[in-house]
């Protein structure tokens, strides 16, 4: 199963731009990489989804390398609402339909 | 169209104990995985049910079962309950492939004494 390994915790302020990178190094070729947010005492939520370049909606924009080897998670102007901790997962076929998280980044946005 | 719901929302148990956890999926789901978050951790993958079978299971002992029914709802049972199974399950459905993104209900949070 790929791993990944993203960074324990990041600060930020709103209206600032926020980067979250993950790294995924044994990442399988028919595997997917997703990210998903969540906030205390709740469900983990979708944010996005993608398998190789570039990917946006909404509330995010998700860059991937040619190499697949890490993926980021890129927030445009976080508010306050967005403090909270952002997963991602990477799985497909070839994991066997495990979705593993690991430990996630507490992002704090402060004022 | 409703989401995810799981019941209880919140539980108390004793040690030895045994629980049943529910989870009903979105409309239009069949795939429903099961997982634990301790305090402060990310969630751990318990298993997965598909078609009324258990498709993938985790590291966890078989005191952990589950059960999947034709309308696609689902129980995780729990025996012999542990101090350190205290924790808040979740449980999320899908649409068959790992592809479809997971739909999480807002967990049962077990308190286990």
């Amino acid at each position: 199963l790929a791993k990944t390994t993203q960074p324990i915790s990041m600060d930020s302020y709103e209206g600032q731009e926020v980067n979250i990178t993950c790294s995924h190094n044994n990442i399988a070729t028919n595997d997917y990489i997703t990210w998903y947010q969540q906030f205390p005492s709740q469900g983990p939520r979708f944010i996005i989804q993608g398998y190789k370049t570039k990917v946006t909606n909404e509330v995010a924009s998700l860059f991937i390398p040619a190499d697949r080897k890490s993926s980021t998670l890129s927030l445009p102007r976080v508010s306050l609402s967005d403090t909270a901790v952002y997963y991602c997962l990477v799985g497909g076929q070839d994991s066997s339909y495990k979705l593993i998280f690991g430990s996630g980044t507490r992002l704090l946005v402060r004022p | 169209d409703a989401g995810v719901t799981q019941s209880p929302t919140h539980l108390i148990k004793t040690r030895g104990q045994q629980v049943t956890l529910r989870c009903s999926p979105k409309s239009g789901h069949d795939t429903v995985s099961w997982y634990q978050q301790a305090l402060g951790q990310g969630p751990q993958f318990i298993f997965q049910y598909y078609e009324e079978e258990e498709r993938q299971r985790g590291n966890f002992p078989d005191r952990f079962s589950g059960h999947q029914f034709p309308n696609y709802s689902s129980e995780l049972n729990v025996n012999a309950l542990l101090l350190g199974d205290s924790a808040l399950y979740l449980c999320a459905s899908s649409r068959g492939t790992v592809e479809e993104k997971l739909f999480f209900g807002s967990g049962t949070q077990l308190s286990v004494l």
